[in-house]
């Protein structure tokens, strides 16, 4: 069993739907990070979260410690909101980030 | 734009050869972290280094090494190449290490070094 879960794999959805990606970890860890890939290839940190929730513009993202749990919310999806999103998890009292598989998201208009 | 700068974007050399992948992090940061993402591994962190010391090593191989100069720029040195080496390399920067339990750093990643082994 991976360290790292995340689900759904694929997601598609039309322009406007509401969207959730989950994440769930089963190793101690210091914080959590959500990241987003283009298929250019380049990788975006989108959040770090350590505890509660944090919100950038239409994106949204929670973690709950005690569940060993997170979600990424998207609000309105569009379009450019395409990518995969990836959820790491940085190992307590260390450097090392362990990698979800992703989530591939496809919005369609 | 990251900040974090890779060079080269793309190379492609044969088996058994030796390559260099350059990271220059962004301006002030002092931690540089390396990964690797292929299509049956996923992402997989490397190694990382702080202030020119290697600080976490994670699944890099023997013939994979890397080194933090005192400009901070840092290379990562892959060698006998074999065609599973072909992936997406990855260097990021934080400016924070973990230190007590907590890396409060957020992560910038450059934008990848796609080497293909033929």
């Amino acid at each position: 069993k991976n360290e790292v879960e995340q689900s759904p794999q694929n997601l598609t959805a039309q322009e406007g739907e509401f969207i959730t990606i989950n994440c769930s970890y089963s190793v101690g860890i210091s914080a959590l990070h959500w990241l987003q890939q283009h298929p250019g290839g380049g990788i975006v940190s989108l959040f770090m979260l350590s505890s509660g929730k944090k919100k950038h513009g239409r994106l949204i993202a929670t973690i709950n410690i005690q569940e060993k749990h997170s979600s990424l919310h998207i609000t309105a999806s569009h379009p450019r909101d395409s990518a995969v999103y990836i959820c790491a998890v940085l190992l307590y009292n260390t450097d090392k980030l362990i990698f979800g598989t992703g989530t591939r998201l496809q919005v369609f208009p | 734009d990251s900040g974090v700068t890779q060079t080269p974007k793309h190379l492609i050399t044969a088996t058994g050869q030796r390559v260099t992948l350059r990271c220059s992090p962004r301006s002030g940061d002092l931690s540089v972290y390396w990964y690797q993402q292929s299509l049956d591994q996923g992402l997989q962190f490397l190694i990382q280094y702080y202030n020119g010391e290697e600080r976490a090593k994670g699944n890099i191989l023997e013939r994979f090494s890397a080194q933090q100069f005192p400009d901070l720029h840092s290379e990562l040195n892959l060698s006998s190449l074999e065609l599973g080496d072909s992936a997406l390399y990855f260097c990021a920067s934080s400016y924070f290490h973990a230190s007590g339990g907590t890396n409060t750093g957020e992560l910038f990643f450059g934008e990848g070094s796609r080497l293909t082994v033929l």
